[in-house]
């Protein structure tokens, strides 16, 4: 069964930084590249950031693009997501998701952790 | 620009069938989507992958109540027999090389 557990939330500042990690499991993880979704209070689904399998390739939305960096561990099957300069709009759950094997879509989820910009 | 339209909100009475819709924008009325459920308080599941021509493959466990069809830029998604645990937010999402893109999102609510 695939399982993905996120881990890192917490309350932090205007500015200051944070890092998620999503640890997987009952999947070969360097196989699939890997994204981070977010769901602000009150806001749909808005995509982050995707990995490909074997790290080399990145990308991500405009409104990060700069300030997070998404990288992974297929030693530890872990994936991260690094939060640097922290806004207010950054405040949200953020969930970690295999993508299927061509690389274009979710097709599983973790439950979520949640990031809270605030001074 | 690849966008997915959804309206914000829809509802259905238990036991009835409710029929969602998902609109690419133009120039991308060829794109395969995926609808995904979430429930209240819980992480977004994944619930198809929708082809142009109607073809869908189902995540495991997804009930046989739930269906997607297409015609032209429309992707939708059809619950039947409403269950009271149908009662969610859906989201489409579509890709392209280098991006990601959900729809806005629609609130089922059963009544």
């Amino acid at each position: 069964e695939v399982q993905l557990v996120e881990s890192g939330g917490a309350l932090v500042q205007p500015g200051g930084s944070l890092r998620l990690s999503c640890a997987a499991s009952g999947f070969t993880f360097s196989s699939y590249a890997m994204s981070w979704v977010r769901r602000a209070p009150g806001k749909g689904l808005e995509w982050v950031s995707t990995i490909s399998g074997s790290g080399g390739d990145t990308y991500y939305a405009d409104s990060v693009k700069g300030r997070f960096t998404i990288s992974r561990d297929n030693s530890k099957n872990t994936l991260y997501l690094q939060l640097n300069t922290l806004r207010d709009e950054d405040t949200a759950v953020y969930y970690c998701a295999k993508m299927d094997g061509s690389g274009s879509y979710c097709d599983c989820w973790g439950q979520g952790t949640l990031v809270t910009v605030s001074s | 620009q690849l966008l997915l339209t959804q309206s914000p909100s829809a509802s259905a009475s238990l036991g009835a069938s409710v029929k969602l819709t998902c609109t690419l924008s133009s120039g991308h009325g060829s794109n395969a989507i995926a609808w995904h459920q979430q429930q209240p308080e819980k992480g977004p599941r994944y619930l198809m992958k929708l082809h142009s021509d109607g073809s869908h493959t189902k995540g495991d466990g997804i009930p046989d109540r739930f269906l997607g069809s297409s015609s032209g830029a429309e992707r939708y998604l059809t619950i039947s027999s409403l269950q009271s645990e149908d009662e969610a937010d859906y989201y489409c999402q579509t890709w392209a090389t280098a991006i990601q893109v959900f729809g806005g999102g629609t609130k089922l609510t059963v009544l």
